[in-house]
């Protein structure tokens, strides 16, 4: 089984800042890491996707996030936000070549960007 | 634009009643999972149907269930419904079986159900 926890339900950030949004993960088999994105009373949209190779991953929207294996990490920062990437951010994780998609995601983080 | 869409987009139901909800996926997309969002949370995988199969659940008693159609759209169908059964519900829809490493998944914008 996996689990996600993200360590902070809300950031408060003000425009022009960099940010980073925290996730831990804890599994017993080997997975792929996602960013999702949803924005108020919309779906989810991914953000990025970490499946192997180089533990930098960069996204769309200049999101970047790095795989931390031996921290069990994988941290999504941007180094200057705006005011359009308010909006909920969730971790998730789904077991690598398991043929499954189920994604076991962690409860969000709120970002808020301050003008 | 995932190219997967919802229906309907809000829904009010009592408690005891059934409910269906309706997902498109993009075309040749031969796996769509279901998720619940409840307030507050992240989402919590429902179940997934590959060709018309279910092939994995989560932690969801029976009364929840599901149907793929050959013309890649799916329901999800909740008897008896609970007020916890209150959440966003998802849909995503995938091309294969997660054979791939460069398979993901794509989101509608979800079903809003309210039971009172």
């Amino acid at each position: 089984a996996q689990s996600v926890t993200q360590l902070d339900s809300q950031v408060p950030v003000f425009e022009e800042a960099p940010v980073e949004l925290r996730c831990n993960y804890s599994s017993s088999v080997s997975v792929y890491l996602f960013w999702y994105v949803q924005y108020p009373n919309q779906g989810l949209q991914l953000l990025l996707k970490y499946l192997s190779g180089s533990t930098l991953v960069k996204g769309i929207n200049g999101f970047e996030a790095e795989f931390n294996k031996s921290q069990t990490s994988f941290h999504l920062r941007k180094p200057s936000v705006h005011i359009s990437d308010t909006a909920e951010y969730f971790c998730a994780v789904r077991p690598s070549g398991a043929g499954s998609y189920q994604l076991t995601f962690g409860k969000g983080t709120k970002l808020s960007v301050i003008p | 634009e995932t190219g997967v869409t919802q229906s309907p987009t809000h829904l009010i139901k009592t408690r005891g009643q059934q409910v269906t909800l309706r997902c498109s996926s993009q075309s040749g997309h031969n796996t769509v999972s279901w998720y619940q969002q409840a307030l507050g949370q992240g989402p919590q995988f429902i179940f997934q149907y590959y060709r018309e199969e279910e092939n994995g659940r989560g932690n969801f008693p029976p009364r929840f269930s599901g149907l793929q159609f050959p013309n890649y759209s799916s329901e999800l169908n909740v008897n008896a419904l609970e007020l916890d059964d209150s959440a966003l519900y998802l849909c995503a829809s995938s091309p294969g079986l997660a054979g791939g490493p460069e398979e993901t998944q794509y989101f509608g914008p979800g079903t809003r159900l309210l039971v009172l």
